[in-house]
């Protein structure tokens, strides 16, 4: 069975950082790219980043390039997420997510159950 | 960016009802590669995560009950649930998967009449 676990979450100030882990289990996780996706309290989703299985391509949303870092460890079969500078527009839950399938296009399959960043002083 | 407009933003239902949910791209998600249609459909329920329902436009994903049909081609699709149960109450999403940055719809909330 496919799980992913996400952690790292929590109440954080404006300008400061945080690190998420989503660790993944029941597949080989080097296999697969993997995402991470938000949704801000009572809205809808938006997708935030994208690592490929080998870590060759990497993706941002706009609204968080140059300020957040995906990367993984597939030794450890963790999927990371750094945040940096952060603002209160970044609250919200934070899911991991694994691409459906190598090849074609980068639909979610599996998602982790989600930790909640909350960007406040 | 692929803009995703989704429509209604809320609906509501009685069981047993048949209820369709519109999506429509700003640019074709039609590949002329290979034909396909890269759209995907989620289901989320209250405090849970998404679900993927539907993928390549039509392809019901393993397990996902077949009143869930999705359809369409280009620009235009649309999400169809036969027979609504109480168990499908939730938010739905549509999501564009053929280019980065990979873009959701702004959701549909059925709710019961």
């Amino acid at each position: 069975e496919v799980q992913l676990v996400e952690s790292g979450g929590g109440l954080v100030q404006p300008g400061r950082s945080l690190k998420l882990s989503c660790v993944a289990s029941g597949f080989t996780f080097s296999n697969y790219g993997m995402n991470w996706i938000r949704q801000a309290p009572g809205k809808g989703l938006e997708w935030v980043a994208y690592i490929s299985s080998g870590s060759s391509y990497i993706y941002y949303a706009e609204t968080v390039k140059g300020r957040f870092t995906i990367s993984r460890d597939n030794a450890k079969n963790t999927l990371y997420l750094q945040m940096t500078s952060l603002r209160s527009e970044d609250t919200a839950l934070y899911y991991c997510a694994r691409r459906a399938t190598e090849g074609i296009g980068n639909w979610f399959a599996y998602w982790g159950q989600g930790t909640l960043v909350t960007v406040s002083s | 960016d692929i803009v995703m407009t989704q429509s209604p933003s809320s609906l509501a239902v009685s069981a047993g009802e048949t209820v369709t949910i519109n999506c429509k791209s700003s640019q074709s998600l039609l590949s002329s590669g290979n034909q396909k249609n890269y759209l995907a459909w989620y289901q989320q329920k209250p405090g849970q995560s998404p679900k993927l329902l539907i993928y390549l436009a039509s392809t019901r994903e393993s397990g996902v009950p077949d009143r869930f049909i999705g359809s369409g081609s280009g620009t235009d699709f649309t999400l169809t649930i036969s027979s609504v149960q109480a168990e499908d109450l939730a938010d739905y999403y549509c999501q564009q998967h053929y280019s980065y940055p990979w873009t959701f719809g702004g959701g549909t909330k059925l709710e019961l009449k």
